[in-house]
């Protein structure tokens, strides 16, 4: 039961690279969402969807892009990375919109770019 | 938009002391959640609140839904080292298409051995 799998774990990119992020669930949830964290900031949703074929902004989307053609997994893209990008990037995923059980979260991706 | 306010910030406690935490809201909120966050993991949640007024328990831990739905607060009874972590409170509203938690920006809980 492998829940929320984030691809990579870690990454280091130069200014104006592109990456893309994956995250796989595989507890069949409708909704996923990207996080990203920073010291002393919490957790900000960057995107977010709510089923297939779908996506939306969140709080803080801009130098982002997301896709989600299957189900299970929600991409996300970095076209050209900033510093100021530099974060820890958790996706989440949940049954609902106002599931029961909350969010479940994958454990991060560590992205630096310098 | 709607923010929390989870204070204290950072805690540092001996061992087997008692701790509360609290987060704070403008808005109301339909379900009020607890998650603990290790370090280079992702947040787990510890204990979900549905109802204003509602005190839930999950081991040593004690979470309580404000009356007026913009409040909670999450006691850990005589902490121990693996209680070592950030603590977020969320607020989540149902309805509409987003159903997005409003995370608080924690609380870094240290213990002394």
């Amino acid at each position: 039961n492998a829940g929320v799998t984030q691809t990579p774990k870690f990454r280091v990119l130069k200014t104006g690279q592109s990456m893309t992020l994956l995250c796989a669930q595989d507890m069949n949830h409708e909704y996923m969402y990207w996080y990203r964290q920073d010291p002393g900031m919490g957790l900000r949703l960057i995107h977010y969807s709510v089923g297939e074929g779908t996506t939306a902004k969140g709080e803080v989307p801009d130098g982002y892009n997301v896709s989600r053609l299957k189900k299970q997994n929600f991409l996300l893209g970095l076209e050209s990375a900033a510093p100021s990008q530099t974060s820890v990037y958790f996706c989440a995923s949940s049954y609902s919109a106002g599931s029961t059980y909350g969010y479940t979260f994958g454990s991060g991706t560590r992205l630096t770019v310098v | 938009g709607q923010q929390l306010n989870q204070s204290p910030q950072s805690m540092f406690i001996q061992e087997g002391e008692d701790v509360s935490m609290n987060c704070t809201s403008s808005s109301i909120f339909n379900t009020w959640l607890w998650y603990k966050q290790d370090p280079g993991e992702g947040p787990v949640l510890l204990i979900a609140l549905y109802k204003a007024g509602e005190l839930t328990s999950n081991g040593r831990l004690t979470a309580q839904f404000g009356i007026t739905r913009k409040d909670s607060f999450l006691n850990i009874s005589a902490s121990i080292p693996s209680d070592v972590g950030i603590y977020f409170c969320a607020g989540l509203n149902y309805g509409g298409s987003q159903g997005n938690l409003i995370f608080g920006k924690g609380t870094k809980l240290s213990v002394k051995p």
